[in-house]
């Protein structure tokens, strides 16, 4: 597709389930970014992928979250034992690399909405 | 560690106005700036960036910023609002060409006719 794409765009769960948010970036793009964004908040850091390896991830709250990258593409954010304040909006990004003139370009899909009842 | 803090969770302004969109940051080397929009029921979109170059930097739709070290300021402008421009803005820093931006709260901007 155009842009980044983000599946589901809305989760609702309950309590201590497991979750798995996909996100498809741009073709081409190296880097690839995990945000999340609450009510009233700007976006958060959780984690960024240089290929398949996670180059940075000092954003991620605790070891219930982890994301994976196999192939360089596609990522999956996962969340294990869901709590009510994980609910939020999860932003995925991507850009051309993580260096250089493209240093801060990112390119955001809609996000996935996690409600956690 | 780098912040933003952005003055302002919501400006509404009339259409042809001038908008003023605050920003200022903390870091303790040069940074990184950036103004991202996000326009209703879209992904957060680049407007401009600001990397050590020309200090007033010019965006898409209109917009500008000013980098201002002796304010650690880089606060948005647009000479003429217009309808359209109707969506929330974040500032955002990243130091040393390190891809972890760290955002502001948001300033919803709304315009009136």
């Amino acid at each position: 597709g155009a842009g980044v794409s983000q599946t589901p765009s809305n989760k609702v769960t309950e309590k201590g389930k497991y979750v798995e948010l996909r996100c498809d970036p741009i073709s081409g793009h190296t880097a690839l970014y995990w945000y999340r964004q609450s009510l009233g908040q700007g976006p958060e850091f959780l984690i960024y992928f240089q290929g398949t390896g996670a180059a940075d991830d000092s954003g991620l709250p605790n070891d219930r979250f982890f994301a994976v990258r196999p192939e360089g593409s596609v990522s999956t954010l996962k969340i294990q034992r869901t709590e009510r304040g994980d609910s939020a909006v999860y932003l995925c990004a991507s850009s051309l690399s993580s260096t250089g003139a493209n240093t801060g370009e990112l390119f955001f899909g809609e996000g996935s909405r996690l409600t956690v009842l | 560690a780098q912040s933003v803090t952005q003055l302002g969770s919501h400006v509404s302004v009339s259409e042809g106005a001038l908008v003023l969109l605050r920003c200022n940051y903390s870091s303790s080397v040069p940074p990184y700036l950036f103004w991202y929009v996000q326009y209703p029921n879209q992904g957060l979109q680049l407007l401009l960036k600001y990397t050590s170059a020309a200090t007033l930097v010019k965006g898409i739709n209109g917009f500008e910023a000013e980098f201002k070290k002796s304010e650690t300021s880089f606060h948005l402008t647009k000479p003429s609002a217009h309808m359209s421009d109707a969506a929330e803005y974040f500032c955002a820093v990243s130091v040393g060409g390190a891809q972890k931006l760290v955002f502001g709260q948001g300033t919803r901007l709304t315009i009136n006719p």
